[in-house]
C-alpha cells in the first residue's frame, strides 16, 4: 500500500519567503508528526497531530512556523519569513496511536538562500 | 538526565561480528519501545518493535528489553557492511503518553 507521501522533495527558496510543506498519512493514520533533522543531527520534534484533539505544538521553534492538518488527514506545515537557520530535512511521519511506531515519508529538504 | 540516552558512537565491528546498541531511557511508565535504522540522507525505517521484558527475535536482529533497568538493546548477528547506518531508539513519554521520544541515535560502522 501507499506510505506516507511528502512534497515537495526539495525546495530552495530566498530567505524572507513564505513556504508550505506538505504530508499525506498512511490512510487510516490517526496520527501525524512533523520533525525537523539538520545535518548530522538527531531528529527535532516540531508538532503532532491525534484525530480531533488540540495538536500538541509544544515543539515548533516559534511563531513562524505553524501546521495544520484538514479533515483528519493531510497536514501543511507554514514556515512564515524564512531564515537560513531554517534549512533542514523535514520528515513527516504517521502512526495508528501514539503507542505505535510511526512510518516515515522521504522527507523535503529546504534550503533557505 | 535526558529522557533517552545513546551512545552517538561511532561504532566500528567487523563484519560477521555481532554489534551491540544500547539506549537506556528514564521514564519508568514507558511500554513501548522502538528501534529506527537511518541511512544517510534517507529517512528512519522501522526495524524492531518490543513491548516486554526479555528478547524478541527478528532475522538478524534481536531487540532486548529490561524494564527494571530501564534499557533496551538491539543486536544485530552477522553484522553485514549494508548495516552501516544510525540506529534510533525511540519509546512514547510515559503512561499517559503524547508523542514519541527519540535518542539521538548511535552511528554505526561495518568495516569489511
Amino acid at each position: 500500500g501507499a506510505g506516507v507521501s511528502q512534497s515537495p522533495s526539495n525546495k530552495v527558496t530566498e530567505k524572507g519567503k513564505d513556504v508550505e510543506l506538505r504530508c499525506d498519512p498512511i490512510s487510516g493514520h490517526t496520527a501525524l508528526y512533523w520533525y525537523r533533522q539538520s545535518l548530522g543531527q538527531g531528529l527535532e520534534f516540531l508538532i503532532y497531530f491525534q484525530g480531533n484533539s488540540a495538536p500538541d505544538k509544544s515543539g515548533l521553534p516559534s511563531d513562524r512556523f505553524s501546521a495544520e492538518r484538514t479533515g483528519g488527514s493531510v497536514s501543511t506545515l507554514t514556515i512564515q519569513r524564512t531564515q537560513q537557520e531554517d534549512s533542514a530535512v523535514y520528515l513527516c511521519a504517521s502512526s495508528t496511536g501514539v503507542t505505535q511506531p510511526q512510518h516515515f515519508g522521504d522527507g523535503t529538504r529546504l534550503s533557505i538562500l | 538526565q535526558k529522557e533517552v540516552e545513546q551512545n552517538s558512537g561511532p561504532l566500528s565491528v567487523p563484519e560477521g561480528a555481532i554489534a551491540s546498541l544500547n539506549c537506556t531511557y528514564s521514564d519508568r511508565g514507558s511500554q513501548s519501545f522502538f528501534w529506527y535504522r537511518q541511512y544517510s540522507g534517507k529517512s528512519p525505517e522501522l526495524i524492531m518493535s518490543i513491548y516486554s521484558n526479555g528478547d524478541k527475535e527478528d532475522g538478524r536482529f534481536t531487540a532486548q528489553l529490561n524494564k527494571a533497568s530501564q534499557y533496551v538493546s538491539l543486536l544485530i548477528r552477522d553484522s553485514q557492511p549494508s548495516d552501516s547506518a544510525t540506529y534510533l531508539c525511540a519509546l512514547p513519554r510515559g503512561s499517559s503518553a503524547s508523542k514519541i521520544i527519540f535518542g539521538s541515535g548511535t552511528r554505526l560502522s561495518i568495516r569489511p
